[in-house]
């Protein structure tokens, strides 16, 4: 059974920092997805990265997918508030090409 | 707002029930796909449908059974309940039948909580 463990599961700072989320397996994805879920909503897609060593980025928001293809990151500049929420990232295995979630990190960016 | 609409927002039943939930896709997208969030197990899929057809599952229990129907909304069914069925259950939708890799749209949810 592929696995995506993110971590941490739980990040509290202050406006204006940087942060990292990581996302890893043990096993090779063929892409991966990161999405943002803010409470009573459902998740909403960020990216999609599907090279091995690709870099995406989104304003404030660096997506780095392995160069094997196993791990990805989630880099925050200069946090605000409007970034709390669950960050949640999902990759297409081998598993009939279901998507797979991993269990989300809930970000809280204090002012 | 995502253009896909879920009913009920929120439901409580007893263990043993059954129940529905119902899910309208966006505009113009043919495929819905059902998942189970739960604070132990996060989002799990469940169960796609393309244009009518089931085109993939997932870790759906026997208890549950889903379809679409030629307008294309779907309806999820959730048959003699247990406490662990309580969950947030979120339906998603697409233009492809892919299963993957695909811009997912998802809806609000519906809370359902066993007693």
């Amino acid at each position: 059974t592929q696995l995506l463990e993110q971590s941490p599961q739980f990040l509290s700072i202050q406006e204006g920092e940087n942060l990292t989320v990581y996302c890893n397996s043990s096993s090779v994805f063929s892409s991966l997805q990161w999405y943002r879920q803010e409470p009573g909503e459902g998740p909403v897609l960020l990216v999609t990265v599907v090279t091995g060593g690709e870099v995406k980025k989104l304003k404030r928001l660096t997506f780095q997918f392995g160069d094997a293809r196993k791990d990805s990151s989630l880099h925050i500049t200069a946090a605000q508030t409007g970034d709390t929420g669950l960050y949640l990232c999902a990759g297409v295995g081998n598993q009939g090409g279901k998507l797979i979630f991993g269990q989300g990190t809930e970000l809280s960016v204090k002012p | 707002d995502s253009g896909v609409t879920q009913t009920p927002k929120h439901l409580i039943t007893a263990t043993g029930q059954r129940v529905t939930l119902r899910c309208s896709p966006r505009s113009g997208d043919l495929s819905v796909y059902w998942y189970q969030q739960s604070l132990d197990q996060g989002l799990q899929f469940l169960i796609q449908y393309y244009n009518g057809e089931e085109r993939a599952k997932g870790n759906i229990l026997e208890r549950f059974s889903a379809q679409q129907f030629p307008d294309l909304h779907s309806e999820l069914n959730l048959s003699s309940l247990e406490l662990g069925d309580s969950a947030l259950y979120f339906c998603a939708s697409s233009v492809s039948g892919r299963t993957e890799a695909v811009e997912q749209f998802f809806g609000p949810g519906t809370r359902l909580t066993v007693l």
